[in-house]
């Protein structure tokens, strides 16, 4: 069965304190790999798409990676507008009609 | 702002009610995937639109029923409503298999009594 996991369910930094979160999947054929950020009470908010292991694509402090069973996103000198849920979604081959979601990574950066 | 507006924002009805979720997509996009999030959860999908046709739809059952109309805007339907059903409902609109251009609504957040 497809699916995709994320870990840490929650993680809390110190602002400046860089770290990773990741999402594992396991799919039949892996067509695309997106991450989304998701502010309380708002809809998700598209960040990156991967589509091959050894791509990686950054964005100010955001850069996500990815190999053949995981993508990570490192965040780099996190700041407090940092916070919020991330999710990772999987497009699975054949399948172009649904994402697969994993349940998220809260993050909360103190400053 | 994505371009993509819901409504209500917010919505309580009683168990075994029926109700209808609106979203507006963004000018052009000719699909839109509605989702099921729950407290804590990653969103679910439910079905999908194209050019007014439903060709997909995820492990819902068929009170949960869908329109899409010419003008880009859409409809979610949900009758014999349960408990389980609160949840906040999303809409997403894109072009044909461009995900990478998948824009969300703010969505509504139904609780049902």
């Amino acid at each position: 069965e497809d699916q995709v996991t994320q870990s840490p369910e929650a993680l809390r930094l110190q602002e400046g304190e860089s770290s990773s979160l990741n999402c594992s999947y396991t799919v039949s054929g892996l067509r695309g790999l997106f991450w989304y950020r998701q502010d309380p009470g708002k809809g998700p908010e598209f960040l990156f798409t991967l589509y091959s292991a050894g791509e990686e694509k950054e964005k100010e402090r955001l850069k996500a990676t990815l190999t053949k069973k995981e993508s990570f996103l490192h965040i780099t000198a996190p700041k407090p507008e940092d916070s919020a849920t991330y999710l990772c979604a999987v497009q699975v081959a054949g399948n172009n009609r649904k994402l697969i979601w994993g349940l998220g990574t809260s993050l909360a950066v103190n400053p | 702002e994505t371009g993509v507006t819901q409504s209500p924002t917010h919505l309580i009805k009683t168990r075994g009610q029926q109700v209808t979720l609106r979203c507006s997509s963004q000018s052009g996009h000719n699909t839109v995937s509605w989702y099921q999030q729950a407290l804590g959860q990653g969103p679910q999908f439910i079905f999908q639109y194209y050019r007014e046709e439903e060709n997909g739809r995820g492990n819902f059952p068929p009170r949960f029923s869908g329109l899409q109309f010419p003008n880009y805007s859409s409809e979610l339907n949900v009758n014999a409503l349960e408990l389980d059903d609160s949840a906040l409902y999303l809409c997403a609109s894109r072009l044909a298999g461009d995900y990478n251009e998948q824009f969300f609504g703010p969505g509504t957040r139904l609780t049902v009594l």
